[in-house]
């Protein structure tokens, strides 16, 4: 298909330790979002990226939470020694276009679950 | 503080009973308000987008509607495939990259 694709689609680590998640945007897509979205809940917003350039952080929690976009594509988003309040579901989203960033189109998301 | 706040919280409605959904928001320099639709387990498929207070869009059985407060999400006639939870989200003048979401309305029509 030509969505946007996340891996790993679960994830399951101990507490203390790193991940990464990945984001594929749609072909061609300029704009990039990760948002974090807890249950019951309505995404929340965490960072962006215009090609390989971060726009806005200011989403991200603190300094343990990292995101890069290196050749204006795929993005990872890490989270260094996970703690149990970072369990939640991480959705990436793309948009075409630089100017108009309107229509943003998610993916299905990692479930990360620290124990 | 910018706000967005859905209601109700839920909804459940008997098929081809209309009924409508709320989205009020407090934002300084409003650009756009969007209105998602979400499956379990899936991301939050696009619906629309409002841009300017008295604008109207339709698709199929649904029609959001906005105000300088508020936006409806209207849903005439619903089938049992419209149940699902219905997000909105608000995007500023000088953050466009960044939407901002309320909680949803989670909608459940029954046959």
């Amino acid at each position: 298909g030509a969505g946007v694709s996340q891996s790993p689609r679960y994830k399951v680590t101990k507490r203390g330790q790193d991940v990464a998640l990945r984001c594929d945007p749609i072909s061609g897509h300029v704009s990039l979002y990760w948002y974090r979205q807890a249950l019951g809940q309505g995404p929340e917003f965490l960072t962006y990226f215009n090609y390989e350039a971060q726009q806005d952080k200011s989403g991200l929690p603190n300094d343990r939470f990292s995101a890069e976009r290196p050749e204006g594509s795929i993005s990872t988003l890490t989270i260094q020694r996970t703690e149990q309040r970072d369990s939640a579901m991480y959705r990436c989203a793309s948009s075409g276009t630089r100017r108009m960033h309107d229509t943003q189109y998610f993916g299905p998301g990692t479930r990360l679950t620290v124990l | 503080e910018d706000q967005v706040t859905q209601s109700p919280e839920a909804l459940r409605l008997q098929e081809g009973e209309s009924s409508s959904l709320n989205c009020s928001y407090t934002v300084s320099g409003l650009r756009g308000l969007f209105w998602y639709r979400q499956d379990p387990g899936k991301g939050p498929e696009f619906l629309f987008t409002l841009y300017s207070a008295g604008e109207e869009k339709e698709k199929e059985r649904l029609k959001a509607t906005l105000t300088k407060k508020e936006s409806f999400l209207h849903i005439t006639a619903p089938k049992p495939e419209d149940s699902a939870t219905y997000l909105c989200a608000v995007q500023k003048t000088d953050s466009w990259g960044k939407l901002q979401f309320g909680a949803g309305t989670q909608v459940v029509v029954t046959p």
